[in-house]
């Protein structure tokens, strides 16, 4: 699998219910950042956490990151329709030629 | 004001052709990307540029060719276009100052949807 993968690649819940998804990656890390792509938009950056970090929250955001099980977690709490989007989780893995590597992404739905 | 803009939003052309896309970002970034997404939405890296000097290029057929004539554009252009070419390119950039690093936060542009017949 490829770095930075994941999980569940589709989510579907009620407006007001939290919405979790997660990354998995492979190599060790510089950071972990999550962004949000809305249909037919660029992405937007939501949150960056460092490798040294293993919480970060952002208003309704909480990210989670586990270096030891090489994951992260995106949590959004009481979702809005207007948090369906597309997210992606991206990966800074620690070597000689450092670049950003993305995910696959979770498409979310907020039903009204 | 636009952070990262790009032009045009759409792009509908014939095989065989040849099209350029153009970046501008006014943030005062180092560094500048170029993405692919498919149909699927998996975003792949093209090129990056740091100060007008090409550091990534992921195994991107010749025809396509970015060009930065200052640190704030950063132009592609796509020879002899083929149907797989069909995406939505999106250009990005990020403080990143250090020539091999690219780690900080990308500020994406609103992508171009390109359409090959």
């Amino acid at each position: 699998s490829q770095q930075g993968e994941e999980d569940p690649q589709a989510l579907s819940i009620q407006e007001g219910e939290n919405a979790t998804m997660n990354c998995s990656y492979k190599t060790s890390i510089n950071n972990l950042q999550w962004y949000r792509q809305n249909s037919g938009r660029g992405l937007v950056h939501l949150i960056l956490i460092r490798s040294n970090e293993r919480e970060k929250h952002s208003g309704r955001l909480r990210v989670t990151l586990d270096t030891s099980k090489k994951s992260s977690s995106l949590l959004i709490t009481a979702s809005r329709a207007a948090d369906t989007a597309s997210y992606f989780c991206a990966t800074a893995p620690k070597t000689s030629y450092d670049k950003v590597i993305f995910g696959p992404g979770t498409s979310l739905s907020v039903i009204p | 004001d636009t952070a990262v803009s790009q032009t045009p939003k759409y792009l509908v052309t014939q095989m065989g052709n040849d099209k350029s896309i153009k970046c501008e970002q006014n943030l005062g970034h180092d560094t500048m990307y170029w993405y692919k997404q498919d149909s699927k939405k998996f975003l792949k890296i093209m090129f990056s540029y740091n100060n007008k000097e090409l550091i990534i290029n992921e195994t991107v057929p010749n025809r396509f060719s970015p060009k930065s004539p200052d640190k704030a554009h950063l132009n592609l252009h796509i020879n002899s276009l083929e149907l797989g070419d069909s995406a939505v390119y999106f250009c990005a950039s990020s403080q990143d100052s250090a020539r091999w690093t690219s780690t900080d936060t990308q500020y994406f542009g609103p992508g171009t949807r390109l359409t090959v017949l």
